[in-house]
């Protein structure tokens, strides 16, 4: 079985451009989470989708969005881009919601922000 | 407000030795603990859960505890090898989302 992937892999974009990131969960798996992971320092919580619904936000502004569709896929939307959104950003998927059951995460999007 | 600690930030051992990585957070409520080692650039591999009514958890050469009370967890890898090295990080499993540590910067020296 594939696991989490993620595209692209890695993207490079000027300030105040906008991006998508997009997740495809383990089949199966229902819940998909969105994680910013700045150099040297442990992942930040940004989404959390089950069901398409959003479950849970973390502490990003209003230019950080996401949406889970109908086969539990998901996108991760950042407008008017800043130099300090350049991360890693990983997605996550589990079976059901947190913190039910394990967490596997994909290899992540290196996004550069020039 | 949840925090996970994680001491030493960076460790070089030679290669064949037991090690402990210690993670420890500052709420106890917690529901479960997870591990992950990261390679460089690379995403977030799952190596063991804890889950909040269990003490440890073992896979292979790896065995993690957790002590809730304490808010404490470890993870010891047995006869340490080169391919070990890598980041390792732990992470609090709360209500909808996994507080991380900065990670333990693990190399094994040949």
């Amino acid at each position: 079985d594939a696991g989490v992937t993620q595209s692209p892999t890695h993207l490079i974009k000027t300030r105040g451009q906008h991006v998508t990131l997009r997740c495809s969960p383990i089949s199966g798996h229902k819940s998909v989470s969105w994680y910013q992971q700045v150099l040297g320092q442990g992942p930040q919580f940004i989404f959390q989708y089950y069901e398409k619904e959003e479950r849970g936000r973390g502490n990003f502004p209003d230019r950080f969005s996401a949406r889970q569709f109908p086969n539990y896929s998901s996108e991760l939307n950042v407008n008017a881009l800043l130099l300090g959104d350049s991360a890693l950003y990983l997605c996550a998927s589990s079976l059901e919601t947190t913190p039910n059951t394990e967490a596997f995460f994909g290899q992540g999007t290196r996004l550069t922000v020039v | 407000k949840q925090e996970v600690t994680q001491i030493p930030a960076a460790l070089s051992v030679p290669e064949g030795e037991n090690l402990v990585l210690n993670c420890s957070f500052t709420d106890s409520a917690i529901y479960n603990l997870q591990w992950f080692r990261q390679d460089p650039g690379k995403g977030l591999t799952s190596l063991l859960l804890i889950q909040s009514s269990q003490r440890e958890q073992t896979s292979g050469r790896l065995n993690a505890s957790l002590d809730k009370s304490s808010g404490r967890s470890t993870l010891y890898i047995a006869a340490s090898q080169p391919g070990d090295s890598a980041t390792y990080l732990c992470a609090v499993i709360g209500n909808y989302q996994l507080i991380w540590g900065a990670g333990t910067k693990l190399i094994i020296k040949p």
